[in-house]
């Protein structure tokens, strides 16, 4: 099936610091979506994205639809500890619904105070 | 409001020993999901179903089996267990069929022995 790449696998950072993360695929999506999972619970879906292009805030997050369709970005500004946890994204291709996701394999963020 | 709720939260099984995992929700969605995580990995889509009676397959159904008898309740049972199903299972539900807008549970820990 598809396969979705997400970069960086994991990242060690300072409180305060900015974090860029972005998942790349081998064929284009309909939808990208970026979920954020902390330690012993289900994932929380934290910003949706439809259309090529566009640009999402969600308080300190910001996530992006690559123009190509094939990529999208998360951006965390001045990180806190509460950030910690494995964000992962997802994408729906044409053709698919019913919450058919294809999921990255997540990236591991460790925020020191 | 409990969303969705998952039971047991921990099991260990034996090889070929067989469970339902239980998942109910109170949210009245027509939409519900199993997914299952495997360290490093994305979550993958075992089964779906779109209402009471209808259930599909999504990316990995082999091994496991669901029902849909009613809104609230969408059970996935494993028949012979495997020590490939060892995994975090998630129940996750969605009100829009195309959105990937998923509510997910806190998720079911399997470990096959």
């Amino acid at each position: 099936g598809q396969q979705l790449n997400q970069s960086p696998q994991s990242m060690f950072i300072q409180e305060g610091e900015d974090v860029s993360m972005n998942c790349t695929s081998s064929s284009i999506f309909n939808t990208w979506l970026w979920y954020k999972q902390d330690p012993g619970e289900g994932p929380v879906l934290l910003i949706a994205l439809y259309k090529a292009g566009e640009l999402t805030s969600n308080g300190r997050l910001t996530a992006q639809f690559g123009i190509t369709r094939k990529d999208s970005f998360l951006n965390i500004s001045a990180s806190i500890p509460s950030d910690v946890g494995i964000y992962f994204c997802a994408g729906r291709e044409p053709g698919t619904s019913y919450g058919k996701l294809t999921f990255g394999q997540g990236t591991i963020l460790t925020v020191h105070p | 409001n409990a969303g969705v709720t998952q039971t047991p939260k921990f099991r260990i099984l034996k090889i070929g020993q067989s469970m339902t995992l239980q998942c109910t929700q109170d949210m009245n969605h027509n939409y519900m999901y199993w997914y299952r995580q495997d360290p490093g990995m994305g979550l993958k889509l075992i089964y779906y179903s779109v209402g009471a009676g209808i259930t599909d397959k999504g990316e990995v159904p082999n091994g496991y089996n669901v029902s849909r008898s009613t809104t609230e309740d969408f059970p996935l049972r494993l028949e012979l267990a495997a020590p490939s199903q060892t995994s975090v299972y998630f129940c996750a539900i969605s009100e829009e069929m195309n959105t990937g807008e998923l509510f997910f549970g806190e998720g079911s820990r399997l470990t096959v022995l």
